[in-house]
C-alpha cells in the first residue's frame, strides 16, 4: 500500500529553527509538495521538490532524496505566524496525491 | 473575488436531510477536487473532474453526488448521511489533472450530521 508519514506534532520556540521531516512508499513518484494549514483555514502550497536536493524559497527550504523515499521542510527564523499544520504529499504514478496526516508545529515565545 | 471559494461554511445537518456543497474557483483551472479532511487524518480525495469529466471516484459512497456543471462550478449533493460523515469537506483546483501543477483550496465547509 501506499504511505506517508510524518510526525504527529513539533514544538519549537519562536525564532530557532524546526525540520519537520516526511517519509513515503508509494506507487512510482511524480513530485512531493509540502502545504502548510492554519487552523480552520483551507492548505496552501509552500513547495514542490521532483528532484534531489534542496529548494530554498526565504524562510523555507524543502529537501528531497528519492533513493531513500525522505523529504524535510526547514523552517528557519520561527515567526509565531508558523504555528500550523504541515502537510506532505506524494504525487504517485497516476498523478494521484498521496497526503500525510500532518504535522502540527507549535511557536513558543 | 479571487481564488477558491466554497458555501457554505458551516453547515449542521439531519442524517434525513438533503443539502449540497458549492465550490467556485477563478482561476481558469481545468481540474476541480473535492476531499474530506477528518482530525488527525490525512486528506482522502473523494472525487475529480478533469475537464469537466468525472476522473476519479474513490470508493465514495453513494449518499455524496457530485456535479460539474462547468470548469468553474462544483457541487457536492448530500443526502441520508451518517454522524461518521461529520468532517471539513475541501475543495480544490489545479490546472489539469495528470501534471504536476500544485492544488489550491477553498476554506471549505464544516460539515456536522446530527
Amino acid at each position: 500500500g501506499q504511505n506517508i508519514d510524518q510526525p504527529t506534532e513539533m514544538t519549537a520556540t519562536e525564532g530557532a529553527i524546526v525540520q519537520i521531516n516526511c517519509t513515503y512508499q508509494t506507487s512510482g513518484f511524480n513530485g512531493l509538495f509540502w502545504y502548510q494549514q492554519h487552523a480552520g483555514e483551507a492548505p496552501t502550497f509552500l513547495s514542490y521538490n521532483v528532484l534531489d536536493g534542496l529548494e530554498e524559497k526565504g524562510r523555507f527550504s524543502s529537501f528531497l532524496s528519492r533513493s531513500k523515499g525522505y523529504s524535510y521542510l526547514l523552517l528557519k527564523e520561527l515567526q509565531m505566524k508558523d504555528s500550523a499544520s504541515y502537510l506532505c504529499a506524494v504525487m504517485d504514478s497516476n498523478y494521484q496525491l498521496i497526503w500525510g496526516a500532518g504535522t502540527k508545529l507549535i511557536i513558543k515565545p | 473575488e479571487t481564488g477558491v471559494t466554497q458555501t457554505p461554511r458551516h453547515l449542521v445537518m439531519g442524517m434525513t436531510n438533503k443539502k449540497s456543497l458549492k465550490c467556485e474557483q477563478h482561476l481558469g483551472h481545468n481540474a476541480m477536487y473535492w476531499y474530506k479532511q477528518s482530525a488527525k487524518k490525512p486528506l482522502e480525495l473523494m472525487f475529480v473532474y478533469n475537464f469537466k469529466e468525472q476522473t476519479e471516484n474513490n470508493s465514495v459512497p453513494s449518499r455524496f453526488s457530485p456535479e460539474c456543471p462547468n470548469s468553474s462550478h462544483l457541487f457536492l449533493h448530500l443526502h441520508t448521511l451518517q454522524p461518521e460523515d461529520s468532517a471539513l469537506y475541501l475543495c480544490a483546483s489545479s490546472q489539469e489533472r495528470g501534471s504536476s501543477y500544485e492544488q489550491y483550496f477553498g476554506p471549505g465547509t464544516r460539515l456536522t450530521v446530527t
